[in-house]
C-alpha cells in the first residue's frame, strides 16, 4: 500500500523558533515531492516543490533524502502568521498521475 | 484571473438526492482530480482525468460520478449511493509532466 506519514503534531513554538517537520513515503519510485500549507478551513496552496536533494525559499528550506524516503521542510524565524497545517504531497501512478497526501503537521507560533 | 472555480462554497444535501459540484479552469491544465476532506484528516482522491473525455478512479470512488466533457470543466456528482457524503471537497489541477497541483477554494457539503 501506498503510504504518507506526517507526524500531526502540533507543534507549539515561540516566535522566532526553527522547527523541522518530516514526512516519510513507502512508494520508492515516486518522482515528485510538494509541500502545501493549509489554513483553518481553507484549500490546500502550494508551498514550495521539492527538488533533487532540495529547495530553499526565504525562511523555508525543504530537503529530499531518497535513501532513508522522508523529506522534511525547515521553517527559520517562525511567524504568527506561519501557524498552519502544513500537508506533504507525494506522487505515484505513471507520469506522476496523482498525489498521495499525508495527514498534515499542525503548527502554531505564539508570541 | 487565472485559476481554479469551485461552486457552490456551500452545499446541502437531502436523503436520496444527487448533488453536483462544479469545478472550472481556465489555466489550460491537461489534468483535473477531485478529493475529499474530513475533519482532522488528509486529502483522499475520489476521481481524477488527464484527458477529455477520460478520467480514472481513486481511493473512494464509490457513490460519486464524474464527466470530462470540455477541458475547463471536471463537475463531480454526490450520488445518494454515497451515505456519508459530509465533507469538504476540493478539486485541483495539474500542469503536464510533474508539476503541482493548484487548488480551488473547495465546497463544504453536509446532510440536511
Amino acid at each position: 500500500r501506498k503510504e504518507v506519514e506526517q507526524d500531526p503534531g502540533p507543534f507549539n513554538v515561540p516566535e522566532g523558533a526553527t522547527v523541522a517537520f518530516n514526512c516519510t513515503y513507502s512508494n520508492s519510485a515516486s518522482q515528485s515531492f510538494f509541500w502545501y500549507r493549509q489554513d483553518c478551513r481553507k484549500e490546500p496552496k502550494l508551498l514550495m516543490s521539492v527538488y533533487s536533494s532540495g529547495n530553499e525559499d526565504g525562511r523555508f528550506t525543504a530537503q529530499l533524502n531518497r535513501a532513508s524516503q522522508y523529506i522534511s521542510l525547515l521553517i527559520r524565524d517562525s511567524k504568527l502568521s506561519d501557524s498552519a497545517t502544513y500537508l506533504c504531497a507525494v506522487n505515484y501512478g505513471q507520469a506522476g498521475t496523482a498525489l498521495i497526501f499525508g495527514k498534515g503537521t499542525t503548527l502554531s507560533v505564539s508570541s | 484571473d487565472g485559476g481554479i472555480t469551485q461552486s457552490p462554497k456551500y452545499l446541502f444535501r437531502k436523503e436520496g438526492q444527487n448533488v453536483t459540484l462544479s469545478c472550472e479552469q481556465n489555466l489550460n491544465h491537461d489534468a483535473m482530480y477531485w478529493y475529499r476532506q474530513d475533519p482532522g484528516q488528509g486529502l483522499r482522491l475520489i476521481y481524477y482525468s488527464q484527458i477529455v473525455n477520460d478520467f480514472q478512479k481513486g481511493d473512494i470512488a464509490e457513490g460519486y460520478s464524474v464527466s470530462r466533457e470540455k477541458k475547463e470543466s471536471f463537475p463531480l456528482t454526490v450520488t445518494s449511493a454515497q451515505k456519508n457524503p459530509t465533507a469538504f471537497y476540493l478539486c485541483a489541477s495539474r500542469d503536464f509532466g510533474n508539476q503541482p497541483q493548484h487548488f480551488g477554494d473547495g465546497t463544504r457539503l453536509s446532510i440536511l
